[in-house]
């Protein structure tokens, strides 16, 4: 069945570390992929998404990501990460399942920056 | 960018009743609607994709009879739980599909059957 897994359930890192958050996907027909972010008492925010084109793309806020197709991956990273990233980051594939096209989302990694 | 409501933002029934969630597209139109349910510290899980003026689909387990899904029109979408008991109770996030094939996702309805 197809599904997405992030690696990283949680994440604590100091203002100014880097961060890169695993993606990883199992479906073998193209895909769309996205990376949302849901800051505590909001809802899902879109930070950046892959249809085509340059593997690498660049979202909001600094963030970017890497499609690897062989890898099957779509890691999230960026350089420097602020106290005010702290929130909790999905990943999530759009692929054809059942006759139709659905977003599939990871479990979602929530990361915590202390300043 | 394109914005999603939901109404209401909480909700508490009583076993037994029923309850109607909205969800509207602001300043789009949304040809597909899709509902979502979120579990403590869990992902979202797709419940079902709704079109406008048709029948919705529904994901392998859910219950077609008890989440009463309508798609009225290319703004509004509704989700109606039937007969709730507590193990309904959840997070229950929408969605808009937006031209560009991401999502814009409404603020949610935490329902809470006692």
């Amino acid at each position: 069945a197809q599904s997405v897994s992030q690696h990283n359930h949680h994440v604590i890192l100091s203002e100014a570390a880097s961060l890169e958050l695993g993606c990883n996907y199992s479906y073998g027909g193209t895909v769309n992929l996205f990376w949302y972010v849901q800051y505590p008492g909001q809802h899902l925010q879109l930070l950046l998404k892959y249809f085509s084109g340059d593997p690498l793309v660049k979202g909001i806020k600094g963030f970017e990501a890497e499609f690897i197709k062989s890898k099957f991956s779509f890691n999230l990273r960026k350089p420097s990460v602020q106290w005010s990233d702290t929130a909790e980051y999905f990943c999530a594939v759009d692929m054809f399942s059942g006759g139709y096209n659905k977003l599939i989302f990871g479990a979602g990694t929530r990361l915590a920056v202390h300043p | 960018g394109a914005v999603v409501s939901q109404h209401p933002s909480r909700v508490i029934c009583k076993s037994g009743t029923s309850v109607k969630i909205e969800c509207r597209s602001l300043d789009f139109q949304a040809t597909t609607m899709f509902w979502y349910r979120q579990f403590p510290k869990q992902s979202l899980m797709l419940m079902a994709t709704s079109n406008e003026g048709s029948k919705a689909t529904y994901e392998q387990g859910v219950e077609k009879d008890k989440f009463l899904i309508n798609h009225a029109s290319l703004t509004l979408s509704t989700l109606t739980v039937t007969s709730a008991h507590p193990e309904d109770s959840s997070f229950y996030i929408c969605s808009g599909g937006g031209l560009g094939g991401e999502q814009y996702f409404g603020p949610g309805t935490r329902l809470t059957v006692t």
